[in-house]
């Protein structure tokens, strides 16, 4: 089945830097990877995704990249705010399979004023 | 708003006991899920169900069983309680097919449950 590994496990920036999430994963079929935020005492979220036939995805300040080659996507947010600390997973899929994700162990973000 | 409600956000049982965590979404969603999140390990797939009375084994279904006896409604079941089932419990749904492809899954405020 499929593996998501994700790093780092617990990262803290500035207000106002960038923050990098990576994973990789394992299945060569997976073509849809989301990233979902979970915020203190709430479900997660999704905050953006992307297919495999779609190098890259921007949405205000969080970009998604992808590297099909490679096997990996990264999560990319620019000028982070306090709002921005929570838990961020990344997952992958392969559409059809019931929309079933494999997720990722999840990236506690904080972000320090 | 989609809106997924699971019937507990804190439960405490014993050991042995049989227990249940209800789930309920309000948008028609074809599919339903149920995760186990815990420290270090991330979102675990229980059990998953793409329709009504259907459900298939996800990552680590030992232990548990489920019910989808109503679309809406997706029951997650502990049929004998053990200590290391202490954790919290997110349900999610999703439509069979989103909005520009979206596979979007909708989660719930998850319940902790602890076992003793």
């Amino acid at each position: 089945g499929e593996n998501v590994e994700q790093h780092p496990s617990t990262l803290s920036v500035q207000e106002g830097d960038s923050a990098v999430i990576k994973c990789t994963y394992s299945d060569s079929a997976s073509n849809y990877f989301p990233w979902y935020k979970q915020e203190l005492g709430k479900g997660p979220q999704l905050i953006i995704d992307i297919r495999s036939n779609v190098g890259e995805k921007k949405d205000q300040r969080i970009a998604v990249t992808l590297n099909k080659t490679a096997k990996h996507f990264s999560l990319h947010i620019t000028e982070t705010q306090p709002e921005d600390s929570a838990v961020y997973f990344c997952a992958a899929s392969r559409s059809g399979g019931g929309n079933k994700l494999t997720f990722g162990t999840g990236t506690q973000l904080k972000v320090e004023l | 708003d989609v809106k997924v409600t699971q019937s507990s956000r804190y439960l405490v049982k014993r050991t042995g006991e049989k227990v249940f965590l209800e789930c309920v979404q309000d948008m028609d969603h074809e599919n339903m899920f149920w995760y186990r999140q815990d420290p270090g390990l991330g979102l675990r797939l229980i059990y998953f169900s793409y329709d009504v009375k259907m459900k298939e084994k996800g990552d680590i279904p030992e232990g548990y069983s489920v019910s989808r006896e109503k679309k809406e409604r997706f029951s997650l079941i502990l049929e004998s309680a053990s200590t290391n089932q202490t954790s919290m419990y997110l349900c999610a749904s999703s439509p069979l097919r989103g909005a520009k492809g979206s596979y979007e899954q909708y989660f719930g405020p998850g319940t902790r449950l602890t076992v003793t």
